[in-house]
């Protein structure tokens, strides 16, 4: 069975402080994928990344940063000198290949930057 | 308008009413989805439309009927909810499997649903 675990439900850091979001997921499927997808305030879900299961390599963007590995089943997240516009819910997904937008969503983490 | 647009933001209702919640996508896309996000739970899967056609029902109940009569627009007709179905109903689009789909979702800003 597939399950997407966010074991943190709500984090608060101060301003350009560094915060790791933690994501582990199951899965039978070789061929897999994982999101991160933020949602603010507003409502909608924003997608943030996606990789592929044959795809370990970690990625930056900005002040954004991933960390894949296999070996523990994880796709932690985390954001460098964060800002108060990154304040949001936080979901990882996962989507196992050959499904059509079925993914299956972690229960999220609230995230709070304070100024 | 760009992007993923859901009618209406808030909805009240009755549990004998019958209501409609609207979805519309302007980025071309061929696959609509409709997802259901509670307060204690992770986001569920409701119905996948792909060209029209309606591929995936992950068990919902029958009080939910969804509509999709082209691919730019996306219904879920409602009628004899119950409290419990009160929720933020999210609706998404992709390109369809075999018109490149890598798994990226565009989400509306979701119809705040409260059953009384």
């Amino acid at each position: 069975a597939q399950k997407v675990t966010q074991a943190q439900t709500e984090i608060s850091v101060v301003e350009k402080e560094d915060v790791t979001l933690d994501c582990v997921y199951e899965t039978r499927d070789t061929t897999y994928y994982l999101f991160w997808y933020k949602q603010p305030p507003s409502g909608e879900l924003v997608f943030l990344i996606r990789r592929n299961s044959f795809d370990e390599q970690n990625e930056i963007s900005g002040r954004y940063s991933w960390n894949f590995q296999k070996s523990t089943s994880s796709f932690n997240f985390t954001i460098t000198a964060s800002q108060v516009v990154d304040s949001a819910v936080y979901f990882c997904a996962l989507s196992e290949g050959g499904s059509q937008g079925n993914l299956i969503f972690g229960k999220g983490t609230k995230l709070s930057v304070k100024p | 308008e760009t992007g993923v647009t859901q009618t209406p933001r808030h909805l009240v209702m009755g549990m004998t009413n019958k209501k409609s919640l609207k979805c519309e996508q302007h980025l071309g896309h061929n696959a609509m989805y409709w997802y259901k996000q509670s307060a204690k739970k992770p986001l569920e899967l409701m119905f996948v439309y792909s060209l029209e056609e309606r591929v995936e029902n992950n068990s919902v109940p029958s009080r939910f009927s969804p509509e999709c009569p082209n691919s730019s627009h996306l219904f879920l007709h409602l009628h004899t909810l119950q409290p419990e179905d009160s929720a933020l109903y999210l609706c998404a689009s992709s390109q369809d499997r075999a018109g490149g789909f890598t798994g990226e979702l565009f989400f509306g800003e979701g119809s705040r649903l409260t059953v009384l």
